[in-house]
């Protein structure tokens, strides 16, 4: 079945860092990508998302490449900002009815000032 | 302002005390979805539905029953929980695939 594998964290960081928060994924077809972020004491957000190979998602400064070759989805920010610490969620989707998202076990990302 | 809204929050129980989970939405999404989220396995899917009277199961429906008599509603239902079902829950509903929506979250503990 799918799966999500992401890089296991906290991650810590100063601020305005580079970040990296690897993904990699396992899929029996041609899935979409995601990426989501959870605030504390909040519902997961979608960030941003890829639909094919070689597409790049892009929102708040964040990007992520689809990269069939290497089935990876890494997200990466130039500059990180303390508001940024969340958890972040790298997740899938096959084109099914059932329109489920397997999620990766979250990163968590700490940035400080 | 869109939103999925879950209540309770937060809820302490016993085990074998029926409850119920409600959720809501005001976007007109046709999907729905409940999850539910533990340390080190991210968000696996309990239950979802595609539209009015239209439920069937996700990766881990046991212990739990779902109903979607209107569109804007789809509560969970944990007829006799159990310690195992202590979890973090969220209702998400979606317009197009793999772009959810979600509550904040309903944190649960059985006891």
């Amino acid at each position: 079945g799918d799966s999500v594998t992401q890089m296991e964290g906290p991650v810590t960081l100063s601020e305005e860092a580079f970040l990296t928060i690897n993904c990699t994924y396992t899929a029996t077809g041609y899935p979409s990508l995601f990426w989501y972020v959870q605030y504390p004491g909040e519902g997961l957000q979608l960030l941003l998302k890829a639909t094919k190979a070689d597409d790049k998602g892009s929102n708040k400064g964040f990007e992520a490449t689809y990269r069939k070759e290497t089935t990876s989805f890494h997200l990466e920010k130039g500059s990180v900002q303390v508001s940024d610490s969340a958890v972040y969620f790298c997740a899938l989707t096959e084109d099914t009815g059932r329109r489920a998202l397997t999620f990766g076990s979250g990163t968590r990302l700490q940035v400080q000032p | 302002e869109a939103q999925v809204t879950q209540n309770p929050r937060y809820l302490i129980t016993v085990t074998g005390k029926k409850l119920t989970v409600t959720c809501s939405q005001n976007m007109n999404h046709e999907y729905m979805s409940w999850y539910r989220q533990d340390p080190g396995l991210g968000l696996r899917q309990i239950y979802y539905s595609m539209n009015v009277e239209v439920t069937d199961k996700g990766d881990v429906p046991e212990g739990y029953k779902v109903s979607r008599k209107e569109k804007r509603n789809f509560p969970l239902i944990l007829e006799s929980p159990s310690p195992n079902q202590t979890s973090l829950y969220f209702c998400a509903s979606s317009l197009e695939a793999g772009e959810l929506f979600f509550g904040e979250g309903s944190r649960l503990t059985v006891l």
